[in-house]
């Protein structure tokens, strides 16, 4: 069964500091993967995505992430974190052409000043 | 211009009682959803349709019943709510291609049952 697993609940990170989420999936074939950022009482907004080619993705507000079949991870990257970054990041599977999305249990990312 | 909207934005109700949730998208997508958000952020989905055709249905109480009249349109009703209704419904609409859709979501109706 498809399956999308964020090992991590919570991270804090330092303004300015680089951060990096993590994303593993269970899927057969090569999955689509995704990732959205949920701001507290907002819907799912779409940071990147990856469906083939470059495995290195890159998305809005200067998040990049990086498909490895090897490891069947899809971490998410950035460099420098802003205060704005806080929110809870989701990773996605999607399927081929059967219109179903599994998401992972999402990450809550803190900010410090 | 908003993409994917939802209306009520916050619903507050008894027990036993019945509500309904609308959803509407402008994007010209062909596909819609409804995914329900836990209290511990775990999304789920519960029903697609696909030009008004139904063509996801997990494992959703038959107390939930939606309804496309449109492929514009997918609305959600529920009878006789229970306590453990509460949550997040988020409305999403994609458009079916030849590879993976992307999914746009709406802002969320926050159901609270009392």
């Amino acid at each position: 069964a498809q399956s999308v697993t964020q090992p991590d609940i919570h991270i804090t990170v330092s303004e300015g500091a680089s951060l990096e989420l993590r994303c593993n999936y269970s899927y057969g074939a090569t999955p689509y993967l995704f990732w959205y950022v949920q701001s507290p009482g907002q819907g799912l907004q779409l940071l990147l995505k990856y469906f083939s080619g470059d495995t290195l993705v890159q998305g809005i507000k200067g998040f990049e992430a990086e498909f490895k079949r090897s490891q069947s991870s899809f971490n998410l990257r950035k460099p420098s974190v802003h205060w704005s970054d806080a929110a809870e990041y989701f990773c996605a599977v999607g399927l081929y052409n059967f219109n179903k999305f599994y998401f992972g249990s999402g990450t809550k990312l803190n900010v410090k000043p | 211009d908003t993409a994917v909207s939802q209306t009520p934005k916050y619903l507050v109700t008894q027990m036993g009682n019945d509500k309904s949730i609308k959803c509407e998208q402008n994007l010209g997508h062909d596909t819609m959803y409804w995914y329900k958000q836990d209290s511990k952020k775990f999304l789920k989905i519960m029903f697609s349709y696909n030009n008004k055709e139904l063509i996801i249905n997990e494992t959703v109480p038959n107390r939930f019943s939606p309804k496309s009249p449109d492929k514009a349109h997918l609305n959600l009703h529920i009878n006789s709510l229970e306590l453990g209704d509460s949550a997040v419904y988020f409305c999403a609409s994609s458009h079916r291609d030849t590879g993976a859709n992307v999914l746009t979501f709406g802002a969320g109706s926050r159901l609270t049952v009392l």
